[in-house]
């Protein structure tokens, strides 16, 4: 079993919905980092939280420590939001980052 | 102004061959890392250096030998080619050790095919 869960694997949206997409987590992650992976294969950072809340523009990433989950949301989600989101924990104590499958989003116009 | 480069993007090869991806950044990080990014997708950590020194060393075939000059850079050399080495390489800095409670920047990929 991965360390790192995500769901689903992919989604399809229409233009200006929210979407909602989880990753929970196993014991001995101490961080979460959301990353974004365009069709053109770069990979861009989003967040990283490790408790409560962070917003950036339409994004938004919240983590549950008890329950070991995490939710990232897209406002208002647009086609140019069509990417892979992938979730990633850090074990604690170490530098290493553990990834999720990643979750393929598909906004349509 | 590229943050993190990569070279070569694109890199197709014969079984068997040596070949060497390049990895620099421009951010004044310490730590630096290379990712395998397999066809199903999935990344997986293969190496870390925080100032030259090697932090990270996942179970990876000894046919991949890191090297970093200088803490700017962080190259892979891959000895002995084999198909199953077929993949995207994503090389990443973060500020600092303990760069898993820190941001990730990432290049953008080598695409590397091996014959």
């Amino acid at each position: 079993k991965n360390e790192v869960e995500q769901s689903p694997q992919n989604l399809t949206a229409q233009e200006g919905e929210f979407i909602t997409i989880n990753c929970s987590y196993s014991v001995g992650i101490s961080a979460l980092h959301w990353l974004q992976q365009h069709p053109g294969g770069g990979i861009v950072s989003l967040f990283m939280l490790s408790s409560g809340k962070k917003k950036h523009g339409r994004l938004i990433a919240t983590i549950n420590i008890q329950e070991k989950h995490s939710s990232l949301h897209i406002t208002a989600s647009h086609p140019r939001d069509s990417a892979v989101y992938i979730c990633a924990g850090t074990q604690g104590g170490s530098e290493k980052l553990v990834f999720g499958k990643g979750m393929k989003l598909t906004v349509n116009p | 102004d590229t943050a993190v480069s990569q070279t070569p993007k694109y890199l197709v090869t014969q079984m068997g061959n040596d070949k060497s991806i390049k990895c620099e950044q421009n951010l004044g990080h310490d730590t630096m890392y290379w990712y395998k990014q397999d066809s199903k997708k999935f990344l997986k950590i293969m190496f870390s250096y925080n100032n030259k020194e090697l932090i990270i060393n996942e179970t990876v075939p000894n046919r991949f030998s890191p090297k970093s000059p200088d803490k700017a850079h962080l190259n892979l050399h891959i000895n002995s080619l084999e198909l199953g080495d077929s993949a995207v390489y994503f090389c990443a800095s973060s500020p600092r050790l303990a760069g898993g409670y820190n941001e990730q920047f990432f290049g953008p990929g080598t695409r590397l095919t091996v014959l």
